[in-house]
């Protein structure tokens, strides 16, 4: 079955330092990836996913992701934070091969200070 | 489009009391799901559909069920409301069958509380 762990439930960083919220997965087939992020009192919007195609991954306002196989991560990053950023970060895993559910880390709450 | 719509927002019960939760949705997705949010847990899913007719269990499915007589819609049921169901309830839908791959579209929420 598959699973995800985001390594680290709390990060805080400067404004316009870079941004690195870890995530790990596991799955028997070839996953795909996604991230999500939540600001407060929000629904939760697409940031970036990982369907198989280029494995470094562009998303909205100025994140990036790279899936490595070998060490099963899709870690989020992004060069300079800016104070808009502070939200709850979910990293997602789902296979379409195995079943159609869709598992969500448990969040990494992402603060910035000024 | 409005997107995914959830009604009501907020929602205040006693244990024991039963009610749905509506969700909606108006871009023609196959998949839709119910997640509850609790602090340091994530969303867990509830229940899931892949299509009208189709339903599924998620990772905590207890104390909830749903059905999908149409497309657009996917209501979540509370047949017995407990306090540990207290939570935000979140409804989602992406398109197509194979749909873990796309992306998902989440309503506002419903914050429920149940005394």
């Amino acid at each position: 079955a598959q699973s995800v762990t985001q390594l680290d439930s709390h990060v805080s960083v400067s404004e316009g330092t870079p941004v690195l919220l870890r995530c790990n997965y596991s799955s028997s087939y070839s996953p795909s990836l996604f991230w999500y992020v939540q600001h407060p009192n929000k629904g939760l919007q697409l940031l970036l996913k990982y369907t198989s195609a280029a494995t470094l991954v562009k998303g909205i306002n100025g994140f990036e992701a790279e899936f490595k196989k070998s060490e099963t991560s899709f870690h989020l990053t992004k060069p300079s934070a800016h104070m808009s950023d502070a939200a709850e970060y979910f990293c997602v895993v789902s296979d379409i091969n195995r079943d159609d559910k869709i598992i969500f880390g448990k969040g990494t709450r992402l603060h910035i200070l000024p | 489009n409005a997107g995914v719509t959830q009604t009501p927002k907020f929602q205040v019960l006693k244990t024991g009391q039963s009610m749905t939760l509506q969700c909606a949705q108006d871009m023609n997705h196959e998949y839709m799901s119910w997640y509850r949010q609790d602090p340091g847990m994530g969303l867990r899913l509830i229940h899931y559909s892949v299509g009208a007719g189709i339903t599924d269990q998620g990772e905590v499915p207890n104390g909830y069920n749903v059905s999908r007589s149409t497309t657009e819609d996917f209501p979540l049921r509370l047949l017995s409301a407990a306090p540990s169901q207290t939570s935000v309830y979140f409804c989602a839908s992406s398109y197509g069958q194979g749909a873990s791959a796309d992306t998902q579209y989440f309503g506002p929420g419903t914050r429920l509380t149940v005394l």
